[in-house]
């Protein structure tokens, strides 16, 4: 088992639509699990943090954190065409120093 | 732009050579990581940086090895390079105090070619 997991996509949705990714964590003592973007060719963006069970929402962007469940997701509103990119989900491994772990990413596009 | 800078963007190199890559980490921040990706995964845990010690690792051979300079910035160095190593190669730059870190920033890349 895959120690953080992603379906790889792609996941279409159209324009305006609500975009829903999904994630699931191995290690049930993760702490801090994050939402990466990368563009085609270029380093991962930082996007989202979420420490909490719940919700946490910035702008159109909404995490949901379950650790009972080990699951992380994160929700597009009014997708846009320029959101189309691969979004990485990362859990950081406990043990005294800051090492994440990245699923493989969800390949978004988003069409007009 | 996350503050965090590394150096070259792209590097071509022949097997057997030696590589050596350079960060600079954000303002503030005084933990480097650096990760390997190669095409259509995510990235890899290889070391991290704190305090000019190394400070963990991923399951990346002895021949992966770096520094990290009293300013924070760090180097990685690759000897004996193989095919395989082809990969951007990504340094994150964070906080840590105690046994946590703040989250963290990768710089641009380098796309390391292997031939």
């Amino acid at each position: 088992q895959k120690e953080v997991e992603q379906n790889s996509g792609p996941l279409s949705v159209p324009e305006g639509a609500i975009a829903s990714l999904n994630c699931t964590y191995s290690d049930r003592v993760s702490q801090s699990f994050f939402w990466y973007r990368q563009y085609s060719g270029k380093s991962p963006e930082l996007i989202m943090s979420i420490y909490s069970n719940g919700d946490k929402e910035d702008g159109r962007f909404t995490a949901q954190l379950n650790k009972a469940s080990q699951y992380v997701s994160l929700l597009i509103r009014d997708s846009q065409p320029s959101d189309s990119a691969t979004y990485l989900c990362a859990v950081n491994s406990p043990g005294g120093y800051n090492k994440l772990i990245f699923g493989a990413g969800t390949r978004l596009a988003v069409h007009p | 732009e996350t503050g965090v800078t590394q150096s070259p963007t792209h590097l071509i190199k022949t097997r057997g050579q030696q590589v050596t890559l350079r960060c600079s980490s954000q303002s503030g921040h005084n933990t480097v990581s650096w990760y390997q990706q190669a095409l259509g995964q995510g990235p890899q845990f290889i070391f991290q940086y704190y305090r000019e010690e190394e400070n963990g690792r991923g399951n990346f051979p002895p021949r992966f090895s770096g520094l990290q300079f009293p300013n924070y910035s760090s180097e990685l160095n690759v000897n004996a390079l193989e095919l395989d190593d082809s990969a951007l190669y990504l340094c994150a730059s964070s906080f840590r105090t105690g046994v946590m870190g703040t989250e963290a920033f990768f710089g641009q890349g380098t796309r390391l070619t292997v031939v």
